[in-house]
């Protein structure tokens, strides 16, 4: 199994704060990356998938990069409702793999 | 707009069956891959098992020997059945859609608390 490892596991912001996320993959996987936002008692909400393309509808101060083993999300001028967690997965193969997530407080 | 709705029951003893099914709207099941992942209260998100609309599925390893995942084409549904439950299967289940091209999981529903109880 690619095991996802994230860091940090939180982060204490303010808002319009640059904020920066790592996910590293214990083996490459190219782009094959997806980054996902919780919200307390929600459904996580798809971010960017293929490690740097930002889902439609998403606001464009977040953006994703990296392939391989690093990948990144930066949230550039952090806003009230981005507080929450985000988490990175693993699309490259089965089984699907998540990291342990990132709380943004 | 496509929309997953679980169900399934409110509560599962230990040693029993879990089975939820989750309801697709404005998408046809025969277009897409879909999943069940589950998130432990308080804990982070766990891929559980994904079918592929040609039926062909990928589980969990370490819930492989437990779990299997179904289509319902005739009533544009699919299902997860867990056996053998015990406390650790309590967990909030979400149905999941694999995006095309398999990128990511693109629409989730809301999810279903499933607590493992006697």
């Amino acid at each position: 199994d690619i095991q996802m490892t994230q860091s940090p596991s939180s982060v204490s912001a303010s808002v319009g704060d640059r904020v920066t996320i790592t996910c590293r993959a214990s083996q490459g996987i190219g782009t094959w990356l997806a980054w996902y936002q919780q919200k307390p008692g929600t459904a996580p909400k798809l971010l960017i998938y293929a490690a740097s393309t930002l889902q439609s509808g998403v606001p464009s101060r977040f953006s994703g990069s990296g392939s391989g083993t690093e990948f990144t999300l930066t949230i550039t001028s952090l806003q009230p409702e981005d507080f929450a967690t985000y988490y990175c997965q693993q699309a490259n193969n089965f089984p699907r793999t998540f990291g342990q997530g990132t709380k943004v407080e | 707009q496509v929309h997953l709705q679980e169900s399934g029951p409110g509560l599962v003893k230990p040693s029993e069956t879990l089975s939820l099914t989750c309801t697709v709207s404005d998408a046809s099941i025969h277009d897409y891959s879909w999943a069940w992942i589950r998130q432990p209260p308080g804990k982070g998100l766990e891929w559980v098992s994904s079918v592929s609309y040609s039926g062909s599925t990928n589980h969990s390893p370490s819930l492989k020997s437990r779990v299997s995942i179904s289509l319902d084409t005739s009533n544009n549904q699919f299902s997860l059945r867990l056996t053998s439950v015990t406390a650790a299967d309590t967990a909030v289940y979400y149905c999941a859609r694999h995006a095309s091209g398999d990128w990511a999981f693109d629409v989730w529903g809301q999810g279903t608390m499933v607590p493992v109880s006697s």
